[in-house]
């Protein structure tokens, strides 16, 4: 079965970085985009933009250009999320999701909470 | 980007009521519309794709409709794992955009 595996939360400063790691499993992971998804305490949620584990290729939600770093290994069907520059409103859930079908989500990590505090 | 706008943004029902959500987006989507039910401290599960697909396991009182702009998710009995909030998603185009959520609570 089709499971993607969340590194653990993180508290980080205004102006540091963030990695957040997604291991994927049950499927052939170099098949399907991995996309990035974010909700913030209390709201909605937020495309970041996804990586074509294959080749490498990423594509970017605008708002996050310049900020945002998706990359992955294949070797350990591990695809990564990084996010510099850290503002107290990237305080959020960061989630990784997959799907083998014509949709986007189909399958979803288990979310890491991301604290950006001073 | 496309606006996705969902109505209500919450509703109070009861268990066994007929429930409607409907979503509609800024501009034409054809079918690329998915619905998410998300529990509180859980992640998004995935309903429905292609604005009317059940996917695998989902249980048949949930169905979705609609093309274009308008799309409907339904919940035939309303059951007490069914109480959450729902979202809808389009994969039209770039970049994704998610309907603001409705939060069905228990009457």
């Amino acid at each position: 079965q089709v499971q993607l595996v969340q590194s653990g939360a993180e508290v980080r400063k205004p102006g540091a970085s963030v990695r957040v790691s997604c291991k994927a499993s049950g499927y052939s992971f170099t098949g399907y985009y991995m996309h990035w998804v974010r909700q913030a305490p209390g709201q909605g949620l937020e495309w970041m933009g996804w990586i074509n584990p294959n080749t490498g290729d990423t594509n970017y939600a605008q708002k996050f250009q310049g900020r945002v770093t998706m990359t992955r290994d294949t070797s350990f069907s591990t695809a990564y999320l990084d996010l510099t520059r850290l503002r107290s409103d990237d305080t959020a859930v960061y989630y990784c999701a997959t799907a083998p079908s014509s949709a986007d989500f189909d399958f979803w990590g288990q979310g890491t909470m991301v604290t950006v505090s001073s | 980007d496309i606006q996705m706008t969902q109505s209500p943004s919450s509703l109070s029902a009861s268990v066994g009521d007929r429930v409607t959500i409907t979503c509609r987006a800024s501009q034409g989507i054809s079918n690329h519309l998915a619905w998410f039910q998300q529990k509180p401290g859980k992640a998004p599960k995935s309903l429905i794709y292609d604005a009317s697909t059940l996917q695998s396991g989902v249980p048949s009182k949930f169905s979705g409709s609609g093309s274009g702009t308008d799309f409907t998710l339904t919940i035939s009995s309303l059951q007490p794992e069914d109480f959450a909030t729902y979202y809808c998603q389009q994969y039209s185009s770039y970049p994704r955009t998610f309907g603001q959520g409705t939060k069905v609570e228990v009457k």
